[in-house]
């Protein structure tokens, strides 16, 4: 069973910053939060991820809160070309027992 | 640097067959795993393999194998076809020798059965 819920869907505006949010009120003290997106007949794509800190890419921003029960997806400046399905991923298990859990992620739509 | 390709993209089975679907991950990269997509049930695991080993495996009947090669290059087979098998199935190949971890994804290749 999926670690993490999601929206079902979103909409932003172009240029502006997208903010996906995620709960994962259950992670354990070990376990990563993973951002991966899907765009229509490709197969997904890493983002970002994160333990505790907030970390920044290229990409996007990961906001994680304090008690690690929740985190944010930010797309600073989102482009049509961002229009995907995003899942927020927590990686469970240890060693060679380590996976990801996919939920069914947040459909992002990017308007003009 | 070439991505993880899969083959076939497109096929299409009836009950009972079986199949059996190619991943060359990129190269350098020892870690394969394998994931099916539905529409109701989104990305789940099926299985993972790090030189020639599987290290881990998802909740799927014994109808869905693989195996991985000394090349890293990775198949998986299904056997005795069902409607439901009918999905995307993707490969994913990772520089990480245990799980989880920035995957490379392919394109996925797309079963449908009849």
């Amino acid at each position: 069973d999926a670690k993490t819920t999601q929206p079902t869907s979103m909409d932003c505006a172009e240029g502006r910053a997208a903010n996906l949010p995620c709960n994962h009120s259950t992670i354990s003290g070990n376990e990563y939060v993973y951002w991966y997106r899907q765009i229509h007949s490709q197969g997904p794509q890493y983002i970002i991820h994160g333990l505790k800190n907030n970390e920044t890419n290229e990409m996007a921003s990961l906001i994680i809160t304090e008690d690690r029960k929740s985190s944010t997806l930010i797309l600073p400046h989102a482009t049509l070309r961002d229009t995907a399905v995003y899942y927020c991923i927590v990686r469970v298990g240890a060693g060679n027992n380590r996976k990801l859990i996919w939920g069914l992620g947040t459909s992002l739509g990017v308007n003009p | 640097k070439a991505g993880v390709t899969q083959t076939p993209r497109y096929l299409i089975k009836t009950r009972g067959q079986q199949v059996t679907l190619s991943c060359s991950p990129i190269s350098g990269h020892r870690s394969v795993s394998w994931y099916q997509q539905t529409p109701g049930q989104g990305l789940q695991f099926l299985f993972e393999y790090f030189s020639e080993t599987q290290r881990n495996k998802g909740n799927f009947p014994g109808r869905f194998s693989g195996r991985q090669f000394s090349n890293s290059r990775s198949e998986m087979n299904v056997s005795t076809l069902e409607l439901g098998d009918s999905a995307l199935y993707l490969c994913a190949s990772s520089l990480a020798q245990y799980g989880g971890g920035e995957l490379f994804f392919g394109e996925g290749s797309r079963l449908t059965v009849l």
